[in-house]
């Protein structure tokens, strides 16, 4: 079985601050891993999005994330927090399901609140 | 713009009502999913499909039936609406068995009274 667990339910920073965003997972084998965010009242985006490349993932608007298999994580971060990153972002594991379709499994969701 | 259409964008039942929630995506892409999204829960699969012809049940499934009788449209059905099954509801899409992802439509809010 396969789990994602988002370490923080609420994180708060000031604007242009870092932010940090931690994820850790659980597979059995090696998983696709991916950011999503979503704005109040708006569908999921997709942020980035790890595949067994380059364990450094950059993803838009100046997010990144680190693929950490020892660690089992897949934080997220930025540099410098703008008022417009405030929304709700889950972290994603895939895994192989019924016919070949990878299934998509969602952590609960960290909410970002950035504060001017 | 290409992507993935839902409608409608919010919908009002009545406890025991039957509604179908649509979904339509313009990519040509086989794999299609519905999600309900619920506070504190993440999201989780309520049914899935990997191409026309083809569906199978995913976390939630009890309530709810679909159908893929097309490449593009994959509609939701609720049998019976009850109150449990106020939710956020998404549908997504992917060309790559979901590898890389899904393209998710902008949702719909159901609210069952």
């Amino acid at each position: 079985a396969q789990s994602v667990t988002q370490l923080d339910s609420h994180v708060s920073v000031s604007e242009g601050t870092p932010v940090l965003l931690r994820c850790n997972y659980s597979s059995s084998y090696s998983p696709s891993l991916f950011w999503y965010v979503q704005h109040p009242n708006k569908g999921l985006q997709l942020l980035l999005k790890y595949t067994s490349a380059a364990t450094l993932v950059k993803g838009i608007n100046g997010f990144e994330a680190e693929f950490k298999k020892s660690e089992t994580s897949f934080h997220l971060t930025k540099p410098s927090a703008h008022m417009s990153d405030a929304a709700e972002y889950f972290c994603v594991v895939s895994k192989p399901g019924g016919g070949s379709n990878y299934k998509l499994t969602f952590g609960k969701g960290t909410l970002l609140t950035v504060n001017p | 713009n290409a992507g993935v259409t839902q409608t409608p964008k919010f919908q009002v039942l009545k406890t025991g009502q039957s509604m179908t929630l649509q979904c339509a995506q313009d990519m040509n892409h086989e794999y299609m999913s519905w999600y309900r999204q619920d506070p504190g829960m993440g999201l989780r699969l309520i049914h899935y499909s990997v191409g026309a012809g083809i569906t199978d049940q995913g976390e939630v499934p009890n309530g709810y039936n679909v159908s893929r009788s097309t490449t593009e449209d994959f509609p939701l059905r609720l049998l019976s609406a009850a109150p449990s099954q106020t939710s956020v509801y998404f549908c997504a899409s992917s060309s790559d068995r979901g590898v890389y992802g899904y393209t998710f439509g902008s949702g719909t809010r159901l609210t069952v009274v």
